[in-house]
């Protein structure tokens, strides 16, 4: 399985919203609604922000919102803020053989100027 | 509550075996649909699965690294092993352990705080 595609950095300003595309294939984002995505601040763990393309767990503020169209996934963040400034990355489930189980994205940089 | 902590070296040498170990709570792994699942993470570079066993003792790993991969649990003491065999510098890397959980065990809700392995003679 090779890494989903996410762009290396976006950018945007506080207040304004951002999207970070994540694509992948008909074998894995194409094929199932289970798309998940972390955010990851310096030197922390990734804490799990969308699962299953579109939820948020308890917690995470709804600025934070998932989508999915054909092989390409997207979390869009609204009202940018400071903190949200951080590495994010989609990971999308691969099929249920003993291989392979899932598949990470390579990760966006976000930068709020 | 739910808390992952792995514990293993901070250093191994080339050729040698890496043995990581993640002591949870919260939940059991005994538990019909609980999975637990190793990533890792370079300096600077993205996330890389692994491998994840489940409740019922099925194991999957990571293509790249089947080989040199396995996983195991002790349901006594809420524990996960992760073994490598053939340690190379390129492995030198932040690895976590997460609970896995969804429809296929499909997204990683809660993670240990990451352990660093650095590999080197």
């Amino acid at each position: 399985q090779s890494a989903l595609t996410q762009p290396a950095s976006v950018s945007g300003s506080p207040g304004q919203s951002i999207t970070i595309s994540c694509t992948g294939t008909s074998s894995d984002v194409g094929s199932y609604n289970l798309v998940s995505w972390y955010q990851q601040h310096p030197g922390k763990a990734p804490k799990l922000m969308i699962y299953e393309v579109s939820k948020r767990p308890s917690g995470v503020s709804n600025r934070f919102s998932g989508s999915k169209s054909g092989n390409t996934a997207s979390l869009t963040i609204s009202g940018l803020q400071a903190e949200d400034e951080a590495d994010y990355y989609c990971c999308s489930y691969a099929g249920s053989s003993t291989f392979d189980h899932v598949v990470f994205g390579g990760g966006t940089k976000l930068t709020v100027l | 509550q739910v808390t992952l902590r792995e514990s293993g070296p901070a250093l191994v040498k080339p050729t040698q075996t890496l043995t990581l170990t993640c002591t949870f709570s919260g939940f059991s792994l005994s538990t019909s649909g609980m999975c637990v699942s190793w990533v890792r993470q370079p300096p600077g570079k993205a996330l890389e699965w692994l491998a994840l066993i489940d409740w019922d003792d099925d194991k999957y790993y990571s293509t790249s690294l089947k080989t040199r991969l396995t996983i195991s649990k002790d349901t006594s003491k809420n524990q996960v092993v992760l073994t490598m065999t053939n340690m190379d510098p390129v492995d030198t890397a932040t690895y976590y352990c997460a609970r896995v959980s969804g429809p296929a065990a499909s997204y990683f809700d809660y993670w240990g705080q990451g352990t660093l392995v650095t590999v080197s003679s």
